[in-house]
């Protein structure tokens, strides 16, 4: 068990409507990640964040933004929800202790806009 | 960026072994890593390499050539339950995050 839980772990949304996922880890680690995941693609990069209040994009930005206002929680916010953005979404952690370096993943989203 | 090439889909009989290759083209490698998927679940970590050779963990075993770019993950001794699928990732210079290839769908059949 990573520590790393998601909420909600389905949600059913409508074009237009704004959407926030929210990833809680309990481990105390220093990076966060919002992946997307499609079939053909694997998992993509939507953003990151390396400390408290410290974010960068990823590849698949547009149409995202992120907060992350304390250690344990990151949010994935989808401004204005479009049909494209139907995905499954897992939320990562890491840390880079002594140069070792994993990352964690929680249980996964899985958004549907219609 | 990277450009992360594994093949789609294996089939392998229970018993067997299966051996999923993985190329990559980055500039300042700074690691690969494995991780499995069961379908509807989240990816585990399998194994990492930085350093060329052969890393093993019971059944499993990964290889790096970081001249070659390339990498694989041999599953031994097929069970019904490595049916998952298999991603490969790679760590470019300082950065603290990965780029996931497509990823590997293993099917184990009796």
């Amino acid at each position: 068990d990573a520590g790393i839980t998601q909420s909600p772990r389905h949600k059913v949304t409508e074009t237009g409507t704004p959407v926030t996922l929210r990833c809680h880890q309990t481990e105390n680690h220093r990076y966060m990640y919002w992946y997307r995941q499609d079939p053909g693609h694997g998992l993509r990069l939507i953003h990151y964040s390396y400390g408290v209040k410290d974010t960068d994009k990823g590849e698949v930005s547009d149409g995202y933004s992120v907060s992350r206002s304390k250690t344990e929680d990151f949010l994935l916010t989808l401004e204005s929800a479009t049909s494209s953005q139907t995905s499954v979404y897992f939320c990562a952690a890491a840390s880079a202790l002594e140069g070792a370096y994993e990352q964690y993943f929680g249980p996964g989203t899985r958004l549907t806009v219609t | 960026g990277q450009n992360i090439d594994q093949p789609t889909e294996m089939t392998a009989t229970e018993g067997a072994i299966v051996q999923i290759n993985c190329t990559y083209q980055t500039s300042g490698f700074n690691g690969l890593f494995w991780y499995q998927q069961h379908a509807g679940e989240a990816p585990t970590f399998l194994s990492y390499n930085v350093l060329d050779g052969l890393e093993e963990k019971g059944r499993f075993s990964s290889f790096l050539s970081r001249s070659k770019g390339y990498s694989y993950l041999l599953l031994k001794e097929l069970q019904m339950k490595d049916s998952a699928s298999y991603l490969c990732a790679v760590r470019e210079g300082n950065d603290y995050k990965l780029s996931f290839g497509a990823g590997t769908t293993v099917t184990v059949r009796a």
